[in-house]
């Protein structure tokens, strides 16, 4: 059964553009999380989504924005883009909730602004 | 203060050593996960758990929910199992709070 999968891997964008990523779950999983991962302050919850609604929300500016669809797939967009957004954005799949079930990792998206 | 604290920061052991890395948490929780983390950044989930203990192959994982405590041991430690291993507590609202990970190098 396919994994899950974040795309694209590898984004260069300019401060003040926004940019969208995307995370496809795996088949029959209903919850998706996202977080922001940066050598400074490592792993950080962004937000978690379940059935196209957003169910929790960690620290993070509104500037981070995130929507699920019907087919359980997930976009995070971060817009007016600062030189601290420079980071690995990573997703989470799990059947019904993380607290539990089983959490799937994609691969992430290495997102640098210049 | 982090909500969930790791140590040790590094580890170096030979070939063979039993590991231990050790998770204190300081949120309520509903879960616990463990989670391995190889150099080009993908995430693999190795346990989650909510009481006792679990095992999969060489690795073992316990938590003890009145003490806010879980240990993750490595048996038989192989060059493979060089990663950042980090542990993940999850509260009733779906919001994770991580430690800052354990990297673990073993050498041959």
């Amino acid at each position: 059964k396919a994994g899950v999968t974040q795309t694209p891997r590898y984004l260069i964008k300019t401060r003040g553009q926004q940019v969208t990523l995307s995370c496809s779950p795996i088949s029959g999983h209903r919850s998706v999380s996202w977080y922001q991962q940066t050598p400074g302050q490592g792993l950080q919850f962004l937000f978690e989504y379940f059935s196209e609604t957003q169910r929790n929300k960690g620290n993070f500016p509104g500037r981070f924005s995130g929507r699920q669809f019907s087919n359980s797939r997930s976009e995070m967009n971060v817009s007016t883009l600062e030189l601290g957004d420079s980071a690995l954005y990573l997703c989470a799949s799990s059947r019904d909730s993380p607290r539990n079930t089983e959490a799937f990792f994609g691969q992430g998206t290495r997102l640098t602004v210049v | 203060k982090n909500e969930v604290e790791q140590s040790p920061q590094n580890l170096t052991a030979q070939e063979g050593e039993f590991i231990t890395i050790n998770c204190s948490y300081s949120v309520g929780i509903s879960a616990l996960h463990w989670l391995q983390q190889h150099p080009g950044g993908g995430i693999v989930s190795l346990f989650m758990l909510s009481s006792g203990k679990k095992k999969h192959g060489r690795l073992i994982a316990t938590i003890n929910i009145q003490e806010k405590h879980s240990s993750l041991h490595i048996t038989a430690s192989h060059p493979r199992d060089s990663a950042v291993y980090i542990c993940a507590a999850v509260n009733t609202g779906n919001q994770f709070y991580f430690g800052t990970g354990t990297s673990l190098t073993v050498i041959p």
